[in-house]
């Protein structure tokens, strides 16, 4: 059964780093999507992407957040210069009126 | 900003008892509402997707009823069994395909 896969499970940064995190969705799927959880509070909305163009964004999506689909498979999440507040579990997810998510990737920025 | 409110936060069942839990959203403009069970460290699985008022969808030992007129989603657990411990997200789907989630239930069945 196809899924969403996420590298790497668990990522650990220093403050101001840049960090790239990786997915690959449902390789016929046209919408992808990163979601965040920090601890203890609600998954949240971060971006949609469709057609290699970013569609919605939510607030949180600020300059520092980018998003990427470099070829046919992968879908990146990048953090120009992570913060503390940053430190959360991203979801990659793909599909649209039926989205599958990955398992998650923690980050955690010290 | 879109409120999806789930309750209770967190449930103990006894193996073998059945349980049910709540999910309520905003009835306006309403598009489809997600059910997902999410274990720690795995992807969150799809149970239902539902759309239509006074739908009602089952998976085993699982379902879930609409109503989309009050904006409230009720998930039951027939006969809940130590595997069933999990945290049940809901989430709101808007016509954008994005999703907006509750909090989520966290059940735990007592063997």
């Amino acid at each position: 059964e196809p899924e969403v896969t996420q590298t790497p499970s668990h990522q650990v940064t220093q403050m101001g780093q840049e960090v790239i995190l990786r997915c690959v969705p449902i390789s016929n799927h046209l919408y992808f999507y990163w979601y965040r959880q920090i601890l203890g509070q609600k998954v949240e909305f971060l971006v949609s992407f469709y057609n290699n163009e970013i569609s919605e964004k939510s607030e949180i999506f600020d300059d520092q957040f980018s998003v990427e689909r470099p070829d046919g498979s992968n879908f990146t999440l990048k953090i120009r210069s992570t913060k503390l507040e940053d430190s959360a579990m991203y979801f990659c997810a793909s599909g649209a009126y039926e989205q599958y998510f990955g398992p998650g990737t923690r980050l955690t920025v010290t | 900003i879109l409120n999806v409110e789930q309750s209770p936060q967190s449930l103990h069942v006894q193996e073998g008892d059945s349980t049910n839990f709540t999910c309520s959203f905003p009835s306006s403009n309403f598009y489809a509402l997600h059910w997902y069970r999410w274990e720690t460290a795995k992807s969150p699985e799809a149970l239902f997707v539902m759309t239509l008022n006074g739908d009602e969808k089952k998976k085993g030992r699982i379902s879930a009823t609409l109503n989309t007129k009050e904006g409230y989603s009720y998930l039951y657990i027939k006969g809940s069994q130590p595997e069933d411990s999990a945290t049940y997200l809901c989430a709101f789907l808007h016509n954008d395909y994005k999703l907006s989630f509750g909090a989520g239930t966290t059940v735990t069945v007592r063997a």
